[in-house]
């Protein structure tokens, strides 16, 4: 059974940083493409990155480029979004999403239960 | 970016019956890359269609999706209990991924 467990999110101030961890597990995670996914509060669901399987393709919305970076960790199953300079708007629940393909163009068909990002003074 | 639009924005129905939404490109997108996930309060999103109209593992064959070029539809022939959820369109064929704002099936 696909198992995706986020941590790392917490409360932090304005223009700080955090680091989001997914530990993935019932699947070869190396064979697969996976993503971060976000809903802000009573918002729908906002594509934010994805990388490949090898971890040498990354991708980033256009409201996060220059300020998070996606990576993956092949030989720990992990998968790590680190956040820095955070907004308001960047408060939400993050989501780790694997991939059906080793490309990212392909759907997620499974999520993790997500982990909450609030971002306040 | 290709924003996805979706109508209606809530649909209410009786157990039974028959649910259309659809989900409109602002350009052309390719069949192969635009998937349906449903999400229930408290739960994370499921994939149900995805190629415009495949089923993902394990979804009735009361869901199936159609359509081409910029207008796709979810049915959902016959409403069970448990399909009252939010729906969501997706586009995953070019960076930036984007996602529909989302329809909401209610009880009638």
């Amino acid at each position: 059974e696909v198992q995706l467990v986020e941590s790392g999110g917490g409360l932090v101030q304005p223009g700080g940083s955090l680091r989001l961890s997914c530990a993935a597990s019932g699947f070869i995670f190396s064979n697969y493409a996976m993503s971060w996914v976000r809903q802000a509060p009573g918002k729908g669901l906002e594509w934010v990155s994805s990388i490949n399987d090898s971890g040498d393709s990354t991708y980033y919305a256009d409201s996060v480029k220059g300020r998070f970076t996606i990576s993956r960790d092949n030989s720990k199953n992990t998968l790590d979004l680190q956040v820095n300079g955070l907004k308001g708007d960047d408060t939400a629940i993050y989501y780790c999403a694997k991939h059906q393909r080793a490309g990212t163009y392909s759907p997620a068909d499974s999520w993790g239960q997500g982990t909450l990002v609030t971002v306040s003074s | 970016e290709i924003v996805l639009t979706q109508s209606p924005g809530t649909l209410s129905l009786s157990p039974g019956e028959r649910a259309t939404l659809s989900c409109r490109a602002s350009q052309s997108v390719s069949s192969s890359y635009l998937g349906w996930y449903q999400r229930k309060p408290g739960q994370t999103p499921r994939l149900l269609i995805y190629g415009a109209s495949r089923r993902a593992t394990g979804v009735p064959d009361r869901f199936s999706g159609s359509g081409s070029g910029t207008d796709f539809t979810l049915t959902i022939s016959r409403l069970g209990p448990e399909d009252f959820a939010v729906y969501y369109c997706h586009h995953y064929g070019s960076s930036p991924l984007t996602f529909g704002p989302g329809t909401k099936v209610d009880i009638k």
